[in-house]
């Protein structure tokens, strides 16, 4: 059972780069999520999904898009990538306001 | 607006004391949901208990235990006996929306628990 993918596990990018961070369930899980983690800040909610064609943004979007075609898939994308968007990157599914699986975590480095 | 608040930024304790971790949330809905994570030192994120808004019953799983409170909006963690294998963040979090709509399932800044042997 695979859960919750989520792809790279690291990644450098130079300032002004942009990219996307991917991730998959197989739970038929109609809620995803992004979240940021950084030292002291816990973890901050980036966008979320109720279902396919529904995004809506968290307490921290800016920066970054997603969109959701399906309900298996919910990729980040940063536009251009800044020093400030240096974290690691969580992707998580769930049924609503139920236990969330989480991805292996991203650790993205801007340079 | 939603909000967790876990004031405790880093606790250290010796080897079987005992330790309480506090979450303090506000929401305006009237059904919501909290819950426990656990991030151990690897990085993955592991789910320990929910409760949802109208059951304030404690609930007790071998040394852990939660006291949820309406009245002062509160949803602590006990760990009973502490063990090292304890050591780790512990996140508090909220999930909301039947009410408001919008289904943010938010999470407090953590607190890291460190039981020295």
């Amino acid at each position: 059972n695979a859960g919750v993918t989520q792809t790279p596990k690291f990644q450098v990018l130079k300032t002004g780069q942009s990219m996307t961070l991917q991730c998959a369930q197989d739970m038929n899980h109609e809620y995803m999520s992004w979240y940021r983690q950084d030292p002291g800040m816990g973890l901050r909610l980036i966008h979320y999904s109720v279902g396919a064609g529904i995004t809506d943004q968290g307490e921290v979007p800016n920066g970054y898009n997603v969109s959701r075609s399906t309900t298996e898939d919910f990729p980040l994308r940063l536009l251009s990538a800044a020093p400030s968007q240096t974290s690691v990157y969580f992707c998580a599914s769930s049924r609503l306001n139920t236990e969330a699986f989480f991805g292996q975590g991203t650790r993205l480095t801007v340079v | 607006a939603q909000k967790v608040t876990q004031a405790q930024t880093e606790i250290s304790v010796v080897e079987k004391e005992d330790v309480t971790l506090d979450c303090v949330y506000e929401t305006r809905d009237t059904t919501y949901y909290l819950f426990w994570y656990k991030q151990p030192p690897s990085g993955e994120l592991v789910f320990l208990i929910r409760r949802n808004s109208f059951d304030e019953q404690n609930e007790i799983s071998g040394r852990y235990s939660w006291n949820f409170q309406k009245s002062t909006s509160s949803f602590n963690f006990t760990i009973t006996a502490s063990q090292v294998v304890d050591s780790a963040v512990y996140f508090c979090a909220l999930s909301e929306g039947i009410t408001s709509g919008t289904y943010k399932y938010i999470f407090g800044t953590g607190t890291r628990l460190k039981v020295l042997a």
